[in-house]
């Protein structure tokens, strides 16, 4: 069965600091893979898509980069994390078939400080 | 951005009771999926409707699809305290497969 991990659970980061979250997913390939960012009591904003190793569309410029090195990894980074970076972040991945609904990760809760 | 809205923006309930949610979108879709939140946690999917469908069930689900209206609606039966939770509407549209969500409907479900 195709299970999706993200790590990690919770993070407090100082301004200014790096970024690094990775989403694996496993007992699928080629996946879907996806970013998204929810505010505290919002919905989620995507952030960032990929199809395929290499293959990242980003829908909202900011301050946040991904990265897919290997087929069922996505990542997702900064170089400096600014204040308004923090928020609740889900990774989620579909296969190629379009009727399908999305499987979430259990979201990464980052406090910029 | 967000293309669908959720009405309404919370809900509170007694267990027994139905709830109704709302969900209005702007541009043409391929489908359109709920999806369930309890607090902290990642989202769960719960149903699928495609857009030349107009209604489906699940167990105690069923949604509602009006492309006319650029509208659904989730009426859950028969609610309990375990429904508790932040539901919202997704819609894929009809260009590349990516979700866009609504803003939610947090329902409190009392025992």
């Amino acid at each position: 069965s195709q299970t999706i991990h993200q790590w990690p659970a919770t993070l407090v980061q100082p301004v200014g600091s790096p970024l690094s979250l990775e989403c694996t997913v496993e007992g699928t390939s080629n996946p879907n893979l996806y970013w998204y960012r929810q505010a505290a009591g919002r919905g989620l904003q995507l952030l960032f898509y990929s199809v395929g190793i290499g293959q990242i569309s980003s829908e909202v410029p900011q301050n946040l980069s991904a990265s897919r090195p290997q087929d069922r990894q996505f990542i997702l980074s900064s170089k400096k994390l600014l204040l308004s970076d923090s928020g609740f972040y889900l990774c989620a991945w579909r296969g190629q078939g379009r009727n399908y609904g999305y499987t979430f990760g259990s979201g990464t809760r980052l406090t910029v400080v | 951005s967000q293309q669908g809205e959720e009405d309404p923006q919370a809900l509170s309930i007694q267990e027994g009771e139905n709830a109704t949610m709302n969900c209005s979108y702007k541009t043409s879709i391929n489908n359109l999926q709920w999806y369930r939140q309890n607090s902290g946690r990642g989202l769960v999917h719960l149903i699928l409707i495609r857009s030349n469908e107009r209604e489906k069930h699940s167990g105690r689900l069923r949604v509602t699809l009006d492309t006319s209206k650029k509208s659904s609606s989730l009426l859950i039966t028969a609610s309990r305290a375990a429904d508790t939770a932040s539901y919202f509407c997704a819609t894929d549209g009809t260009g590349f497969q990516k979700l866009v969500f609504g803003t939610g409907t947090r329902l409190l479900v009392s025992p």
